[in-house]
């Protein structure tokens, strides 16, 4: 079974809009980490945003945000004020106890003018 | 310090020769990681250490796969003997075990690998 599922693709939004990524996971760890990366095509993965699974409150950095349904097992990200230089891949992932970080496929935004 | 560098930034080489990449992580971090990311697809863990101890390594990891971090800094991942399949973007990236469990992980820009 997958541990980090993006049902997205692609997306895309219009400058300046709102767009929600998707993220579900799988975990029956009670404790866990959920992150969210950018990749541009110069392919270095950017550190964005984390929830840890006993946070009460959504995280929140800068024009990021962290819809966390900790009951539906969902961490979808929030980007507010869409910019041109937003378009990127978007990788969910999530860290167990093992510190090692599983992925999801992925979701390609592109923001246009 | 700069971040996490790796080297070269693109490999091309003939199926069944050695390559080696290079990974010198952020200098007060004490992990390091490798992983290993094919077209569409979102990076696969392959291997990390803490300082010099390889803890965890992948299924992934063949044994023509291996990882050394000698003296705890920088990191070397060989293929040995390349195939087609081992074409892939090779990811490090390191961090700094903390309580809060929120310190991410900071990657480098990846080298490219193409077999041949």
């Amino acid at each position: 079974a997958q541990k980090i599922t993006q049902t997205q693709p692609g997306m895309f939004v219009q400058e300046k809009e709102a767009v929600t990524l998707d993220c579900t996971y799988d975990t029956s760890d009670p404790s866990y980490g959920l992150f969210w990366y950018k990749q541009p095509s110069s392919g270095e993965m950017i550190f964005l945003i984390y929830q840890g699974s006993y946070d009460q409150q959504n995280a929140t950095e800068g024009r990021y945000s962290l819809n966390f349904q900790k009951a539906r097992k969902s961490a979808n990200l929030v980007i507010s004020a869409s910019q041109l230089g937003d378009s990127a891949m978007y990788f969910c992932a999530m860290r167990e106890d093992t510190d090692k970080l599983i992925f999801g496929t992925g979701t390609r935004l592109q923001v246009f003018p | 310090d700069t971040g996490v560098s790796q080297d070269p930034r693109h490999k091309i080489t003939k199926r069944g020769q050695n390559v080696t990449f290079r990974c010198d992580p952020i200098s007060e971090h004490n992990r390091l990681y490798w992983y290993r990311q094919t077209l569409g697809q979102g990076p696969e863990f392959l291997t990390y250490f803490q300082n010099e101890a390889q803890l965890e390594k992948s299924r992934l990891l063949s044994d023509r796969f291996s990882a050394e971090r000698p003296k705890g800094s920088f990191s070397t991942l060989e293929i040995q003997r390349t195939e087609q399949g081992d074409s892939a973007m090779y990811l490090c990236a390191s961090s700094l075990v903390s309580l809060s469990g929120k310190d991410g992980y900071t990657f480098g820009s990846g080298t490219r690998l193409t077999v041949v």
